[in-house]
């Protein structure tokens, strides 16, 4: 059964940084594709960052230049660093499981940790 | 970007009527070369993490019930709930695969009369 616990959400200060970790179960990170999806509080989903394959990554513009994701195949473990942190990246942040032929949709979600940028 | 659209905001039905989820892309989302459509439908209940209901526009995913259905082509989408439940409350989303990045529509809110 595939599992993803994500952790490492909690208060943070504008311009600080923090580490989401994504813990898989049920599948090889390594293998996969492997996607952070955020939601603001009351608000939709916005996807922000995908990696796959050697080490392929792509990220949404609001996350270019300020946030990186990574993998620790050792760990399969999937995370998310954030720099500069801003009010507006406040959110639940989900890591989800894109399909097994790299089509862009989400099957498989963890339960998400919550950011909170404020001072 | 490709910009997702829904109508309406939200909406109340009865328990047993039918509800209706439009979704609208900013350009065509039908692959010719596979004739697919790269939409997918989401469920997601308060204080849970999306569920997905539906991808290739009109194909459920294994467990959801036969009453959500998906249908259209190109830009324009439905969802479709043949007879609302009660456990069906929820918010609703439409969301495109077929370019980077993925974009979601602004989310259906679906109540009971």
């Amino acid at each position: 059964e595939v599992q993803l616990v994500e952790t490492g959400g909690g208060l943070i200060q504008p311009g600080g940084s923090l580490r989401l970790s994504c813990a898989a179960s049920g599948l090889t990170v390594s293998s996969n594709y492997l996607t952070w999806i955020r939601q603001a509080p009351g608000k939709g989903l916005e996807w922000v960052s995908l990696i796959y394959g050697g080490n392929n990554t792509y990220y949404a513009d609001s996350a270019k230049g300020r946030f990186t994701i990574s993998r620790d195949n050792s760990k399969n473990t999937v995370y998310l660093q954030m720099n500069s942190l801003r009010a507006e990246d406040t959110a639940v942040y989900y890591c989800a499981r894109a399909s097994r032929d790299g089509y862009n949709f989400w099957a498989y979600w963890g339960q998400g940790t919550l950011v909170t940028v404020s001072s | 970007d490709i910009v997702m659209t829904q109508s309406p905001e939200s909406l109340a039905a009865s328990l047993g009527e039918r509800a209706t989820i439009n979704c609208r892309s900013s350009q065509s989302i039908l692959y010719t070369s596979n004739n697919r459509n790269y939409l997918a439908w989401y469920q997601q209940k308060a204080g849970q993490p999306p569920k997905l209901l539906i991808r290739w526009a009109s194909t459920r995913e294994s467990g959801v019930p036969d009453r959500f259905s998906g249908g259209g082509s190109g830009t324009d989408f439905t969802l479709t709930i043949s007879s609302l439940q009660a456990e069906d409350v929820a918010v609703y989303y439409c969301q495109q695969y077929y370019s980077v990045p993925p974009t979601f529509g602004p989310g259906t809110k679906v109540g009971i009369k």
